[in-house]
């Protein structure tokens, strides 16, 4: 059974740029999660996807987009970018809709120049 | 906004003692209690859950206790290990959020 995977492992842009992240679900799950974790602080959540549908989101602004794939593999878009944005960037899937029984990857920690 | 309040924020323990970490919440709606374990530039991975039925919950040195009626659950790890060093986070759980604490970092002299 494959983990929950994610790429790339380091980015560095600068302020204004467009970022994409990408995720890989576990084998058998169909609901992927983003986060975002700044450094010391716990995750943040993002948004969620279930079955390519856009299924809850949290306290982010809309240049934070995301999009599922029929193979449930995730990407995360960041327009526009802030110094802010530097953060570790975690996906997290699982079997069904909603947080229970999550599995996070090894994150993409983004630094915002 | 609903709170999640972890402690302490950081511990210190030696090798072989008790480490524990409580966790106080406000949402009643909350009926899934996790602990994240997450050690430097990894992922949080998935240490232990309980839900609102039971009020305790032993997985090898791993206990959670839950205390519905002061809206608290705490993580006890026994014959704690230099190994046991990273972070600790609890996040809680209903259909629609799942609220992460600020985090305990955990530290274990040999």
């Amino acid at each position: 059974e494959t983990g929950v995977t994610q790429s790339p492992t380091h980015l560095i842009k600068t302020r204004g740029q467009q970022v994409t992240l990408r995720c890989s679900s576990q084998s058998g799950h169909n609901t992927v999660s983003w986060y975002q974790q700044a450094l010391g602080q716990g995750p943040q959540f993002i948004f969620q996807y279930y079955r390519e549908e856009e299924n809850g989101r949290g306290n982010f602004p809309p240049r934070f987009s995301g999009l599922q794939f029929p193979n449930y593999s995730s990407e995360l878009n960041v327009n526009a970018l802030e110094l802010d944005d530097s953060a570790l960037y975690l996906c997290a899937s699982s079997t069904d809709r909603g947080f229970y029984e999550q599995y996070f990857g090894p994150g993409t920690r983004l630094t915002v120049t | 906004q609903q709170q999640v309040k972890q402690s302490p924020q950081s511990l210190i323990v030696q090798k072989g003692g008790i480490s524990i970490i409580n966790c106080a919440y406000e949402n009643t709606a909350f009926d899934y209690f996790p602990w994240y374990q997450q050690f430097p530039g990894k992922g949080p991975a998935l240490l232990i859950a309980i839900r609102p039925d039971v009020s305790e919950k032993k997985e090898g040195r791993f206990t959670i206790s839950f205390n519905k009626s002061a809206k608290q659950f705490s993580l006890h790890i026994m014959d704690s290990q230099p190994g046991d060093s990273a972070t600790y986070f609890c996040a809680p759980v209903d259909n629609n959020d799942m609220r992460f604490g600020a985090g305990t970092r955990l530290t274990v002299k040999p």
